[in-house]
């Protein structure tokens, strides 16, 4: 089985600085994706980044972009430029194949002007 | 691009009473997902649809919970009877059939048993 850790219960930074997020995982799977979701108070989760196990190039999406070390099964998401409307819980989330995925506890995510 | 609605948004019952949800996917995605998310707590899976065959519902307590998806569509997830631990929002999800396909997630039925 699966299983995805978020050390960080919460996390705080100011408008326009640069945050990380971390998350590791532990699988014996050799191809499956990696995800990080958004969940702002509003509770509908969204996609923010995704990742194949391999492909080396870390994904970048705007202002978001990754950190996949395969090896150390660590995939961290840094957020640039940091904005209000990034407050929200993070969650990292795990998929191999046609299982579903699997999540970790959170990040909280507070902005601050 | 993919929707889900789910109704209702909010709901609180006394423990022992029945309780229902729906879930209404806006696009024809084939895969549909029940999960529940307790507070602080990431979604963890109840059950898992393919069109109108559930092909994993090996998380969902059968004992008082049970789903169906009729003509692949449309999903309701129903609780009878419900209990205290049940306290949680309740989310639906949808993707297309395959392999490491996103989901588009619905805003969730929050579900409060006093």
């Amino acid at each position: 089985a699966q299983t995805v850790t978020q050390s960080q219960p919460e996390m705080s930074v100011q408008e326009a600085e640069t945050v990380t997020l971390s998350c590791t995982y532990d699988t014996s799977e050799s191809n499956y994706y990696l995800f990080w979701y958004k969940q702002p108070p509003s509770r509908q989760m969204i996609l923010v980044i995704r990742q194949e196990a391999y492909k080396q190039q870390n994904a970048t999406e705007n202002r978001f972009s990754v950190n996949f070390q395969k090896a150390a099964k660590s995939f961290s998401l840094k957020i640039s430029d940091s904005q209000l409307g990034d407050t929200a819980m993070y969650f990292c989330a795990f998929l191999s194949g046609y299982s579903t995925l699997t999540f970790g506890k959170g990040t909280m995510l507070l902005v601050s002007p | 691009e993919a929707g889900v609605v789910q109704s209702p948004r909010y709901k609180i019952i006394e423990k022992k009473q029945p309780v229902a949800f729906w879930c209404n996917p806006i696009s024809g995605h084939n895969t549909l997902y029940w999960y529940r998310q307790n507070l602080g707590q990431g979604p963890e899976l109840l059950i898992r649809y393919e069109n109108e065959e559930a092909v994993d519902d090996s998380q969902l307590p059968k004992d008082r919970f049970s789903a169906e998806r009729l003509k692949g569509v449309d999903s309701t997830l129903k609780i009878q009877p419900a209990e205290l631990g049940d306290s949680a929002v309740y989310l639906c999800a949808i993707s297309p059939s395959g392999l490491f396909n996103e989901q588009f997630f619905g805003p969730g039925t929050r579900l409060t048993v006093l």
